[in-house]
């Protein structure tokens, strides 16, 4: 069954607690991304990497991090420095590096404790 | 000039009836113009997709008009069920590699 999966569905970090959001997809795409989302703000672009060991910034980077080791995971990183981290984050990929047709996984929602 | 314009932020159409969903670009360089529908908890989904070089596109009950002198372009929803109810957003991708720029979104709901 092909797809992308993210985990854990929910998360709860404390204050100043680094926490990492899963991302694997069995698609074989080439490009990944995270989005964040907020309540009527859409989908605002962390970070996106078009190919293995490479990314670039995406719109609201700050605070965040992420590595792409092997072509189908994708992690993100939440820094104790993105001081409003309570929100929906959704990671896609697409099969070319040209952001058409992305691919959703079914969210992390996180929660400051 | 990167931004996608969407309205109306929220939506409520009866059973049966047409919903419609507007998006505004300013950048011509965009060239790939999709609808995703998003369910409450859920991932968004691809709906239906359309590029410039046709004006409309209409897939079941779901069709996009587009108008490239006026750069807009539309997503109706004919016949409107209760299922329909989601957040739906249109996004646009320049050509040559660029991303896809959402809209904030519009929360639909169709009473019964």
């Amino acid at each position: 069954d092909g797809g992308i999966t993210q985990s854990p569905k929910y998360l709860f970090r404390k204050e100043g607690q680094n926490v990492t959001l899963s991302c694997e997809q069995n698609l074989n795409h080439d490009a990944m991304y995270w989005y964040r989302q907020d309540p009527g703000q859409g989908l605002r672009l962390i970070y996106y990497s078009q190919i293995v060991n490479d990314f670039q910034k995406g719109d609201i980077a700050e605070g965040y991090s992420v590595s792409r080791e092997k072509k189908e995971s994708f992690p993100l990183t939440v820094t104790s420095a993105q001081k409003n981290p309570t929100a929906f984050y959704l990671c896609a990929s697409s099969r070319q590096a040209d952001g058409e047709t992305q691919y959703f996984g079914p969210g992390t929602r996180l929660l400051v404790l | 000039q990167q931004q996608v314009k969407q309205s109306p932020q929220s939506l409520i159409v009866q059973k049966g009836g047409i919903s419609i969903i507007n998006c505004a670009y300013e950048n011509t360089a965009f060239d790939y113009f999709p609808w995703y529908q998003q369910f409450p908890g859920k991932g968004p989904a691809l709906l239906i997709a359309i590029r410039p070089d046709v004006s409309e596109k209409k897939e079941g009950r779901f069709t996009i008009s587009f108008n490239k002198s006026a750069k807009q372009f539309s997503l109706h929803i004919m016949d409107s069920q209760p299922g329909d109810s989601a957040t739906y957003f249109c996004a646009a991708s320049p050509n040559q590699g660029g991303k896809l720029i959402f809209g904030q979104g519009t929360e639909l709901s169709v009473k019964p």
